[in-house]
C-alpha cells in the first residue's frame, strides 16, 4: 500500500521565496495534518483537516502560512514569504478518523 | 502547562538492559493513547497502542495509570536497533482527532 507522499524531499530556497509543500494522503483516510518539527520546539502540529474541511489551524504561526485542502487526496502547504526561521522539517500525516497517524517522509526546508 | 511531557534523555543503557520511559499528560479526559518512534532523520512511526488494560508487544509492554496521568513504555532486553526517540502521543479530550505529540525520549543502547 502506498504509504503518505510528500514532496519535495528537500528545498533550498532564498528568504522571501514563496514555498509551496505537497501531500497526498492515505487513500480512505479522511484526516490530514501538517506538522513543523525543529530541534528546538519538537513535533508541532500546525493544521489539520477533517474531510477536507479545515478544523484546526491554531498551530499556524503566522498569516504567511497557508493550507489547503482541494480534495480528498490532495493538500498543500504554502509560506509566503518564507523567512530563515521556517527552516525545519515539515510532515504530513493522515488518519481515519481518532486512529493512530501515518507519516509521510517529510519534506527538509532550508530558507537562506 | 503543555499537554504531553516527557524526560527529553537520552537514556543510555547497554545491550540487554531493561529501560523505562513515563509520560505524563494533562487532560484527564483524553481518551486515547500511542507510543511512536522515530529514528534519526525520519519520520515518526506507530510503534503500539496503549489500552487501559496494558499491553504487550514483544519485548515492549505499553501501561496506561489514568489516576496518575501517566503512561509508560517497558523495553526489555534491549538491542542496538532500539537506539531511537520514542514519543509519547495522547489525544485531546473532545476532539479525538486532534493528537499532542511528546518532546520524545532518546535512547541509546549502547554494545
Amino acid at each position: 500500500d502506498a504509504g503518505v507522499i510528500q514532496s519535495p524531499r528537500h528545498e533550498v530556497t532564498e528568504m522571501g521565496q514563496e514555498v509551496t509543500l505537497r501531500c497526498k494522503p492515505i487513500s480512505g483516510h479522511n484526516s490530514l495534518f501538517w506538522y513543523r518539527q525543529t530541534m528546538m520546539r519538537g513535533l508541532e502540529l500546525l493544521i489539520y483537516f477533517n474531510n477536507n474541511v479545515p478544523i484546526d489551524d491554531s498551530g499556524m504561526p503566522e498569516d504567511r502560512f497557508s493550507a489547503k485542502m482541494p480534495n480528498a487526496s490532495f493538500s498543500t502547504l504554502k509560506i509566503q514569504p518564507s523567512e530563515p526561521r521556517d527552516s525545519a522539517v515539515y510532515f504530513c500525516a493522515s488518519s481515519p478518523n481518532g486512529q493512530p497517524q501515518h507519516f509521510g517522509d517529510g519534506t527538509r526546508l532550508s530558507i537562506l | 502547562r503543555k499537554e504531553v511531557e516527557q524526560d527529553p534523555g537520552p537514556f543510555n543503557v547497554p545491550e540487554g538492559a531493561t529501560v523505562a520511559f513515563n509520560c505524563t499528560y494533562s487532560n484527564s479526559a483524553s481518551q486515547s493513547f500511542f507510543w511512536y518512534r522515530q529514528d534519526c532523520r525520519k519520520e515518526p512511526k506507530l510503534l503500539m497502542s496503549v489500552y487501559s488494560s496494558g499491553n504487550e508487544d514483544g519485548r515492549f509492554t505499553a501501561q496506561l495509570n489514568r489516576a496518575s496521568q501517566y503512561i509508560s513504555l517497558l523495553i526489555r532486553d534491549s538491542k542496538l536497533s532500539d537506539s531511537a526517540t520514542y514519543l509519547c502521543v495522547v489525544n485531546g479530550a473532545g476532539n479525538f482527532n486532534k493528537f499532542y505529540f511528546g518532546s520524545g525520549t532518546k535512547l541509546n543502547v549502547k554494545p
